[in-house]
């Protein structure tokens, strides 16, 4: 049965810093990953897609990488900001039809 | 715009009460999901539909049902049955997009029990 972990838990960084959040999973055989971020009291909201041929993904400040052969993911934040703040969630899929499974999510605090 | 609606947004309900929250869909997706949301906690899948007139039991599925008898909606009962239902339930739905499973998820509906 796949499971996702996430590390740390939670994270508090002064503005500006580059950041590192990490996903781990324990099967390999994965179809895609996908990162979300989760404002308090909302819904989730897709940032990155990796697909399983796929090394890494970015988009804007993000950038998000894929280790198939050791169960990682990790998502880069670069000059993290204020309006970074958020709860960043991974999700893992492991075939066409499969179901998604979470990670217990990052709690991200970007200090200003 | 394409997206999932969530109704209502917040939903107090009365030990031993039926409650429905609604999701719908104008993505044209096949898949549609239901997930509970706690306090420090991931999300648990309850139920998911792989196509209209069929679903799933997810991993916690006791004390709730759905229906799909519509592409675009996917409602989700809390039962009576169910022990805690104070959560934050969260629809989603998902596509094959180029070969990976992409998944877009509505705002959520939180429900409490007095």
């Amino acid at each position: 049965k796949q499971e996702v972990t996430q590390i740390p838990a939670a994270l508090s960084v002064p503005e500006g810093e580059n950041l590192v959040l990490n996903c781990s999973f324990t099967d390999s055989a994965i179809y895609n990953l996908q990162w979300f971020r989760q404002d308090p009291g909302k819904g989730l909201t897709s940032l990155l897609l990796i697909q399983s041929s796929q090394r890494e993904q970015t988009s804007g400040r993000l950038n998000a990488s894929l280790d198939k052969s050791s169960g990682r993911s990790t998502l880069y934040i670069a000059a993290s900001q204020p309006g970074d703040s958020a709860t960043y969630l991974c999700a893992v899929v492991s075939g066409y039809g499969q179901n998604f499974v979470f990670g217990p999510g990052t709690r991200l605090s970007v200090l200003p | 715009d394409g997206g999932i609606t969530q109704s209502p947004k917040y939903l107090f309900r009365k030990e031993g009460q039926n409650v429905t929250l609604s999701c719908e869909q104008n993505l044209n997706h096949d898949a549609m999901y239901w997930y509970r949301q706690d306090p420090g906690q991931g999300l648990r899948l309850i139920y998911y539909s792989q196509i209209v007139n069929d679903f799933q039991k997810g991993d916690i599925a006791e004390g709730y049902s759905v229906s799909r008898e519509k592409k675009e909606s996917f409602p989700l009962t809390v039962t009576s049955a169910q022990k805690n239902p104070t959560a934050f339930y969260l629809c989603a739905s998902s596509i094959a997009v180029s070969g990976a499973n992409v998944l877009t998820f509505g705002a959520g509906s939180r429900l409490t029990v007095l």
